[in-house]
């Protein structure tokens, strides 16, 4: 069983829409947990860090849930730049080494 | 600051050449790491170094070597290149529980 698990999408949405999707973790030792935002060919980027209490930025807000051990993400106003793939990435100690999902791409059309 | 930076940016290599991929980041960050993404799959880690001077093995380490040559330099060598190892592979730095990453090399093997 992979360590992160994602939902590959694609999710089509238009401009203005809120689309949310999760990503479920397999070890429940798993201590810290992030979204990334890879665009096409390029390198991922971090998009925010999750927090138990959940957490927002801007137009977007990220759940965890550990009793599930789901993470997810939403995305409202949805903007064209918006398209992306989006990883979830979740830490198991405090050495910073990753596991990281395949990726949820989330395409916006006008 | 460039950040981190990798070299080449792609590479194509016949079965059983060697190469060695560079990595250098700017940010003073003691922590670096080697993955490689394959499609359908998550960044997996190939090598990782919490600290100039430290190697450890990631989760795909096999046909691979790593050296930390300072605190900015992170190499990875493929002795005897095979077609398995035709992929994307993206260095990275970390600070705290933020990783960085390079923009990647692609690497056909043929």
């Amino acid at each position: 069983r992979k360590e992160v698990e994602q939902d590959p999408g694609p999710f089509n949405v238009p401009e203005g829409a809120t689309v949310a999707f999760n990503c479920t973790y397999s070890n429940s030792a798993s201590q810290s947990f992030f979204w990334y935002r890879q665009d096409c060919r390029k390198e991922p980027k971090l998009l925010m860090s999750v927090y138990s209490s959940g957490n927002e930025d801007g137009r977007f807000t990220a759940q965890l849930n550990r009793a599930s051990q789901y993470i997810s993400l939403l995305i409202r106003d949805s903007k064209l730049s918006d398209s992306a793939t989006y990883l979830c990435v979740v830490a198991t100690s405090n050495d910073y080494k990753l596991s990281f999902g395949a990726g949820t791409t989330v395409t916006v059309r006008a | 600051n460039a950040g981190v930076t990798q070299t080449p940016k792609f590479q194509v290599l016949k079965t059983g050449q060697s190469m060695t991929l560079q990595c250098a980041q700017d940010m003073n960050h003691n922590s670096m790491y080697w993955y490689r993404q394959d499609p359908g799959m998550g960044l997996r880690l190939i090598y990782y170094s919490a600290s100039e001077g430290t190697t450890d093995k990631g989760e795909v380490p096999n046909g691979y070597n790593v050296s930390r040559l300072n605190k900015r330099e992170f190499s990875l060598r493929l002795e005897s290149a095979a077609p398995s190892q035709t992929s994307v592979y993206f260095c990275a730095s970390s600070w705290a529980d933020t990783q960085y990453f390079g923009p990647g090399t692609r690497l056909t093997v043929l």
